[in-house]
């Protein structure tokens, strides 16, 4: 079945750092990707996502590209805050298309 | 527009004690997911609905899990007995997939953290 695996946390930047979460995928078919962010003490929420190779998602200054060739939907962001510290979920949809599956997480430490 | 609404946001019991936790999706959604969530893990797909009906129930522990849907709207899940191991947060969300496509976005509840002792 489909499956997604993403780095291993925790990462720990200086504010204005870029940061890159990797994440690659298995899966059979075409797949929607999906980057989900989940700070403290609130319920996760979509950052971005993309329904095709090649899509780029993008939200918040977060940006992720749909490679194909690759099987990876790595998650960017060129000048980290304080404010995006958080547990970041890379995502797909299942084989079915009618439910997500969802990577470990990744908890991303931006200090001031 | 109100969002996935949960509760408890918090349960403590006594291993061995039953515990149900409710969610109202959002209006108009058809299609309510729980997952679980392990402490330090991603969400994982216990049960998904649409409408009224569990479509996909594969990852249900049905010796102890249950759960309904019963006017297509809010749902209850169930477990009796707790066990230690049961302890992790219990999410809820809502789709309009399959139909009325948004292209797989689930929108979820802030959770309900089971602790069971």
């Amino acid at each position: 079945g489909n499956s997604v695996t993403q780095m291993e946390g925790p990462v720990t930047l200086s504010e204005e750092a870029f940061l890159t979460i990797n994440c690659t995928y298995t899966a059979t078919g075409y797949p929607s990707l999906f980057w989900y962010v989940q700070y403290p003490g609130e319920g996760l929420q979509l950052l971005l996502k993309a329904t095709k190779a090649d899509d780029k998602g993008s939200n918040k200054g977060f940006e992720a590209t749909y490679r194909k060739e690759t099987t990876s939907f790595h998650l960017e962001k060129g000048s980290v805050q304080v404010s995006d510290s958080a547990v970041y979920f890379c995502a797909l949809t299942n084989q079915a298309g009618t439910a997500l599956i969802f990577g470990k997480g990744t908890t991303l430490s931006v200090s001031s | 527009e109100a969002g996935v609404v949960q509760s408890p946001r918090y349960k403590i019991i006594e291993k061995k004690q039953p515990v149900a936790f409710w969610c109202n999706p959002i209006s108009g959604h058809n299609t309510l997911y729980w997952y679980l969530q392990n402490l330090g893990q991603g969400p994982e797909l216990l049960i998904r609905y649409e409408n009224e009906e569990a479509v996909d129930d594969s990852q249900l522990p049905k010796d102890r899990f249950s759960a309904e849907r019963l006017k297509g709207v809010d749902s209850t899940l169930k477990i009796q007995p707790a066990e230690l191991g049961d302890s992790a947060v219990y999410l809820c969300a809502s789709s309009l997939f399959p139909s009325g496509s948004s292209s797989g976005e689930l929108f979820f509840g802030e959770g309900s953290r089971l602790t069971v002792l």
